[in-house]
């Protein structure tokens, strides 16, 4: 059991390259959920999805697009990459059912923008 | 809009020394609330979860506490160690999960 993935670990880019974030999840999680976290600001939600085919904006979701055509994937795309996106990236899933919504997050995903 | 404060924002404490973390949210309509630790350059490592119906957690050296009319959480951890040092992270579980901005512990041996 894997758990939560992400690739890359590390990732530059220059002003206006896009690029995908890739994020697995091998629990059959229903939520899946991309976050940055930012020195002072902490973690915000930028796009969540609550099962294939659906996803919805969360707190900053300009410049973000996301699509869920699996269960197991949640691919996070820069669509033109900006240095105000230099941030850490963390994926995160849990069950929907059940009373407990236990969030497991991914090692996470460095990004520069240059 | 829900709003999480952890208080303090850094801790240095020795070595063997019980302390409590204070986590404070503004909305009581949490469906639960999670304590993580997060290690320099490493992602989020669930610690305890407590759900809206409950009034605490345990697991090992770690308490957690929930006090949903006073919007007050707290994280006890008994007997630290240098180990223990890394920043703590509380996050509530509404409609969507929001979290504080941690408390960064050192615990010197």
């Amino acid at each position: 059991n894997a758990g939560v993935t992400q690739t890359p670990k590390f990732q530059v880019l220059k002003t206006g390259q896009s690029m995908t974030l890739q994020c697995a999840q091998d629990m059959n999680h229903e939520y899946m959920s991309w976050y940055r976290q930012d020195p002072g600001m902490g973690l915000r939600l930028i796009h969540y999805s609550v099962g294939a085919g659906i996803t919805d904006q969360g707190e900053v979701p300009n410049g973000y697009n996301v699509s869920r055509s699996t269960t197991e994937d949640f691919p996070l795309r820069l669509l033109s990459a900006a240095p105000s996106q230099t941030s850490v990236y963390f994926c995160a899933s849990s069950f929907l059912g059940g009373s407990s919504h236990e969030q497991y997050f991914g090692p996470g995903t460095r990004l520069t923008v240059t | 809009k829900q709003e999480v404060t952890q208080i303090p924002a850094a801790l240095s404490v020795p070595e063997g020394e019980n302390l409590v973390l204070n986590c404070s949210f503004t909305d009581s309509a949490i469906y639960n609330l999670q304590w993580f630790r997060q290690d320099p350059g490493k992602g989020l490592t669930s610690l305890l979860l407590i759900q809206s119906s409950q009034r605490e957690q345990t697991s090992g050296r770690l308490n957690a506490s929930l006090d949903k009319s006073s919007g007050r959480s707290t994280l006890y951890i008994a007997a630290s160690q240098p180990g223990d040092s890394a920043t703590y992270l509380c996050a509530t579980s509404g409609s969507r999960l929001t979290f504080g901005e941690g408390t960064q512990l050192t615990v010197n041996p």
